[in-house]
């Protein structure tokens, strides 16, 4: 159980274009899930919060405008990263907090960006 | 944002051997998470912690909620190859925001 798919796994773009990467919990539902940033050796970087049926909630720097998150539903959030630059190149990770067992957090697979 | 401070930041160790390793913060956190990410994938949940003192294990995985609060350890006991990639703490200092902390990472290498 506990099962989070993150789609696609890797994606190739060209810069001014907008990508989006869908995060679904497969096996439960989840009212919150996080969207994270990972360069090369580093930790994870939070960048928002995605609350089911309303706005979600940035980290400080991160542009919402360049980064759009919608939490349509229990089971699936989105994250569209728009006009992208080669900066925007990174690994993107979704996670979902399981309504019923909140006390934990399970990731997705990963997105890896390249915008060239 | 902040991080927990995890050590040793990295380890070199022969097949067989146990591996500790230790997330360590300056506030108290009421939940503490164990994560282990191989390369190209997200972080998988090894181990759940939720009281001070507990003790939990998952195979050759034994994790420590430290009595403080303040900090957490994650013992491997005879090691294998799989066990290669990085583990992350993750800590939850208020039960009223989900939102946790995670530490820079501990990267272990098996030498075989």
């Amino acid at each position: 159980g506990a099962v989070v798919s993150q789609h696609p796994s890797r994606v190739i773009c060209k810069s001014g274009t907008s990508v989006k990467i869908e995060c679904r919990s497969l096996d439960f539902q989840a009212t919150t899930m996080f969207w994270y940033r990972q360069f090369p050796k580093q930790s994870l970087m939070l960048m928002a919060t995605s609350n089911e049926g309303s706005k979600a909630t940035y980290e400080q720097g991160v542009e919402k405008d360049k980064f759009l998150i919608n939490h349509a539903s229990l089971t699936l959030s989105t994250l569209t990263v728009t006009s992208a630059h080669p900066e925007d190149s990174s690994f993107y990770i979704c996670s979902a907090i399981p309504v019923t067992d909140r006390q934990k957090l399970f990731f997705g697979s990963g997105t890896q960006l390249s915008v060239l | 944002g902040q991080q927990l401070n995890q050590s040793p930041q990295s380890m070199f160790i022969q097949e067989g051997e146990d591996v500790s390793m230790n997330c360590t913060s300056s506030s108290i956190f009421n939940t503490w998470l164990w994560y282990k990410q191989e390369p190209g994938e997200g972080p998988v949940l090894l181990i759940a912690l939720y009281k001070a003192g507990e003790l939990t294990s998952n195979g050759r995985l034994t994790a420590q909620f430290g009595i403080t609060r303040k900090d957490s350890f994650l013992n491997i006991s005879a090691s294998i190859p799989s066990d290669v990639g990085i583990y992350f703490c993750a800590g939850r200092a208020n039960f009223g925001n989900e939102k946790l902390t995670f530490g820079t990472g501990t990267r272990l290498t098996i030498i075989p």
